[in-house]
């Protein structure tokens, strides 16, 4: 069955650390494949997404994702994190499967500290 | 990135009272979606739609009803709200484009007391 699996429920970095956020799926193909962000008490705002190409792929507020076939992940990276960086992330799976689906990873909550 | 309007933002109702949460989109979007989300929880979709007069339930069975008769306008109805659908409900459109990129609403916070 496909899947998206995000195996940190939360993690804590320093301010101004490198970040690395972890997303596995399942599934036969390559999938399309997203990340978001939530602050709390909003709606879920789009950081990146990988189609096809180039495997590293820039998104917005400095992060970055790398997709890697052979180990069917697509990490999550920031070089240096800001305080404002804390919120949940969500990985997602787009599915082409007859018809469209997206599947949600239950997210990650990130926490910075000073 | 596709502008999608939730309303209200915050209710707080009684028990057994009928609400509506509006949900619009400025993008010409087909697709609509609406999710529900605990806090600090997973999503879990309740409903969507594919076009106007098009309307499906989603993985997550929900005492809620949706309808579209226009592209634009996707709203959600409670007929009798109960504590038990405190929750907040995200409303999402995608584009039809390659990848069906899905953008979401601010969300609207249901507290039902």
């Amino acid at each position: 069955a496909q899947s998206v699996t995000q195996p940190d429920i939360h993690i804590t970095v320093s301010e101004g650390a490198s970040l690395e956020l972890r997303c596995n799926y399942s599934y036969g193909a390559t999938p399309y494949l997203f990340w978001y962000v939530q602050s709390p008490g909003q709606g879920l705002q789009l950081l990146l997404k990988y189609f096809s190409g180039d495997t590293l792929v820039q998104g917005i507020k400095g992060f970055e994702a790398e997709f890697k076939r052979s180990q069917s992940s697509f990490n999550l990276r920031k070089p240096s994190v800001h305080w404002s960086d804390a919120a949940e992330y969500f990985c997602a799976v787009g599915l082409n499967t007859g018809g469209f689906k997206t599947i949600f990873g239950a997210g990650t909550r990130l926490f910075v500290k000073a | 990135e596709a502008d999608i309007y939730q309303t209200p933002r915050y209710l707080v109702i009684g028990t057994g009272k009928k609400i509506t949460l509006e949900c619009s989109q400025t993008m010409g979007h087909d697709k609509m979606y609406w999710y529900q989300q605990d806090p600090g929880m997973e999503l879990h979709l309740i409903h969507y739609s594919y076009g106007v007069n098009s309307t499906e339930k989603g993985d997550l069975s929900s005492e809620s009803t949706v309808s579209r008769i226009r592209t634009e306008h996707f709203p959600l109805t409670l007929e009798s709200a109960r504590p038990s659908h405190t929750s907040q409900y995200l409303c999402a459109s995608s584009d039809s484009g390659r990848g069906n990129t899905i953008y979401f609403g601010e969300g609207s916070w249901l507290t039902v007391v």
